[in-house]
């Protein structure tokens, strides 16, 4: 169990460009959840997957961020055109889908927009 | 919907001492609460949850929580403190009668030991 693994961990971008992160679950969970924290705040939550469905969304993922998980395995989320306000720690984190099971996090990846 | 309150943004406590941080919560549901710890610049790691059962549930590092329904608080503590448990401390809330099994989070709690 190699645990959540996020990629960058870091990401300096300006204004307008686009980003992308990637997130690999522990490999036996099926639900994968993507989080968002800024300085000082608790995690938000962004969205939430089964599988390759994504079931659910927050209002706070805008139409500039896109989140994808393809085989069910690895998921993406991309930030397109991105603004000061995006600048934030995302968290990915995955579980089984067992009632009362437990979410682990990974260490998250920090993005700046300059 | 669902809600959790940290009333306190810091707790100081002095090595050796026993430490409380506070948590409540609200949830139409059935409450499954967790604790999860954040070290600087890293993820959040899991420390305990109640899901059912004992209201006093055991974790890692010496940590425990009593769950209390008609309070609805689940407040963490350690007999204990130790410089090492430093960090920041988030409660977190989902219903379990939910079946996205969305965690709603508190704003957090810094604690600070001090030798």
């Amino acid at each position: 169990d190699t645990g959540v693994s996020q990629d960058p961990r870091h990401k300096i971008t300006k204004r307008g460009q686009n980003v992308t992160f990637r997130c690999d679950p522990i490999s036996e969970h099926n639900r994968l959840y993507w989080y968002r924290q800024t300085l000082g705040q608790g995690p938000e939550f962004l969205t939430y997957f089964q599988n390759e469905a994504q079931l659910e969304k927050s209002r706070l993922l805008s139409d500039r961020f896109s989140a994808e998980r393809p085989k069910g395995s690895f998921s993406t989320l991309e930030i397109q055109r991105t603004e000061q306000g995006d600048s934030a720690m995302y968290l990915c984190a995955s579980s089984m889908t067992v009632s009362g099971n437990t979410i682990y996090f990974g260490e998250g990846s920090w993005l700046t927009v300059v | 919907a669902q809600s959790v309150a940290q009333p306190e943004d810091q707790v100081n406590v002095a090595e050796g001492n026993p430490l409380t941080v506070k948590c409540t919560y609200s949830v139409s549901g059935n409450p499954y609460l967790f604790w999860y710890v954040q070290y600087p610049n890293r993820g959040l790691q899991f420390l305990l949850k109640y899901i059912t059962g004992d209201n006093l549930v055991k974790g890692s590092y010496g940590f425990e929580a009593e769950f209390n329904k008609s309070q609805t608080s689940f407040h963490l503590k350690k007999p204990s403190a130790l410089v090492s448990d430093s960090a920041l401390y988030f409660c977190a809330v989902r219903d379990g009668n939910n079946a996205g099994n969305m965690l709603t989070f508190g704003g957090g709690t810094r604690l600070m030991v001090k030798p």
